[in-house]
């Protein structure tokens, strides 16, 4: 059974640094593409970066280019995401998404995690 | 990039059928494959639909997609509707970058 269980979230200061981390399990994590999706509240779904099987291939929305970094670990079964000077609109649930595909754009997401939550706010 | 626009809500009747679009601002419906995705409340999305009308196992064949290349546009459409297909309905692809694009979603509500 796949499962991608996300932690590190919580509440910070706008201007502050947050790393999500996610641990996923029931596949070979090596094998495909990752994702992290955000949903503000009461707001629709974000992508917000992927990265492929073996990192050559890293992307990121325009909203937080410059500021988060995305990277895996795979001989943890980990997906990362380090987020630098954070703002009250980055406030949202993070999801950890798996591919289907080993290239991040070239599948589609067939697993998601259940999402940690971050707040902003001082 | 581009933006893919959906309804904010529909709604319809048990038993009927409904359809969701999703229409691609700029660049080719066709370039990039269309999922859709259906989030219940207080419950992480799920794939309903991916590669523009391939279900994943375990869906229903009342669900199913499809895109028309001159409204530029993706549908979901669900039929024999159940109480339980109320959930809110998103569309997504990919740009010419590999990043991924969501639709903003819309409310179906089956009354």
């Amino acid at each position: 059974e796949v499962q991608l269980v996300e932690s590190g979230g919580g509440l910070v200061q706008p201007g502050r640094s947050l790393r999500l981390s996610c641990a996923a399990s029931g596949f070979t994590f090596d094998d495909y593409a990752m994702h992290w999706v955000r949903q503000a509240p009461g707001k629709g779904l974000e992508w917000v970066s992927g990265i492929s099987w073996n990192s050559g291939s890293i992307g990121y929305a325009d909203s937080v280019k410059g500021r988060f970094t995305i990277s895996r670990d795979n001989a943890k079964n980990s997906l990362y995401l380090q987020m630098n000077s954070l703002r009250a609109e980055d406030t949202a649930l993070y999801y950890c998404a798996k591919d289907s595909e080993q290239l991040a754009g070239r599948g589609w997401i067939d697993y998601w995690g259940q999402g940690t939550l971050v707040t902003v706010s001082s | 990039n581009f933006m893919l626009t959906q309804p904010h809500s529909v709604s319809e009747s048990p038993g009927k059928t409904v359809t969701i679009s999703c229409t691609r601002s700029s660049g080719s419906i066709a370039s990039n494959y269309v999922q859709w995705y259906q989030q219940r409340p207080g419950s992480a999305p799920t794939t309903v639909i991916y590669e523009d009308n391939q279900r994943p196992s375990g869906v229903p064949d009342r669900f199913s997609g499809s895109i028309d290349s001159s409204s530029n546009s993706a549908s979901l459409t669900i039929s024999g509707l159940k109480t339980e297909d109320e959930a809110d309905y998103y569309c997504q692809s990919y740009d010419s970058s590999n990043r991924g694009v969501f639709g903003g979603g819309t409310k179906l509500t089956v009354l």
